[in-house]
């Protein structure tokens, strides 16, 4: 069983169009991330949410709304697609935090807007 | 904010040698400090980490030390395969985020 699963895993879409990716995780984690990696590979958080409640959201810009359901979802929508936002997008869940036990990672959404 | 400095950016070995990533963080306050291997496509993967009331931990070929007082901390892999080949990213965190070095890339020439 994937611990951490997201969909899609390829996401090609036009400019100015509303997306969203979904993230599930069986691991019983109160915690869940979004990271965003750019095309020079470095890895930057975007949101963290521990049981459902928004507790980091690292400037990103409003057309970025995450939502959680439950705590064992943890989506991302987008809003007006602009090309910058080609990246790749995982989503990550660990317990009460990253201090106490590991983050395992989604594969990955790769997000391209043409 | 935290900001996590990691060098070299790429480096090549040949197989058999040793391999060392080093990397510096600014928050005194991050107490969590993993390393993370991500191969080209797929997702990272936790290799080893350590906490900040320790100084050095060891798997097999794989050992993480750290320095508090110069915030600093180092990956050493011995004895390099070419399944090591990949990018290997450090990071810091106090809880709720991971703050990432830029990555190393390690070729294992074989």
């Amino acid at each position: 069983d994937t611990a951490v699963s997201q969909t899609p895993k390829y996401l090609v879409t036009q400019m100015g169009n509303d997306k969203s990716i979904k993230c599930e995780q069986n691991l019983g984690h109160d915690t869940m991330y979004w990271y965003k990696q750019d095309s020079k590979k470095f890895l930057k958080i975007m949101f963290s949410y521990n049981n459902k409640e928004l507790i980091i959201n690292e400037t990103v810009p409003n057309r970025f709304s995450p939502k959680s359901p439950d705590k064992a979802h943890l989506n991302l929508h987008i809003n007006s697609l602009e090309l910058g936002d080609s990246a790749v997008y995982f989503c990550a869940s660990s317990q009460e935090g990253h201090s106490n036990t590991e983050a395992f990672f989604g594969q990955g959404t790769r997000l391209t807007v043409v | 904010g935290e900001n996590v400095e990691q060098h070299p950016s790429t480096l090549s070995v040949q197989e058999g040698d040793s391999a060392v990533i080093k990397c510096t963080y600014s928050d005194s306050a991050s107490n969590y400090f993993p390393w993370y291997k991500q191969e080209l496509g797929k997702r990272p993967q936790l290799i080893i980490d350590i906490r900040s009331n320790v100084g050095e931990k060891k798997d097999q070929r794989i050992a993480v030390t750290l320095n508090k007082t110069a915030k600093h901390f180092s990956l050493h892999i011995t004895e390099t395969q070419p399944e090591d080949s990949a990018v290997y990213f450090c990071a810091a965190s106090n809880d709720y985020k991971l703050s990432f070095g830029a990555g190393t890339t390690v070729t294992v020439r074989a």
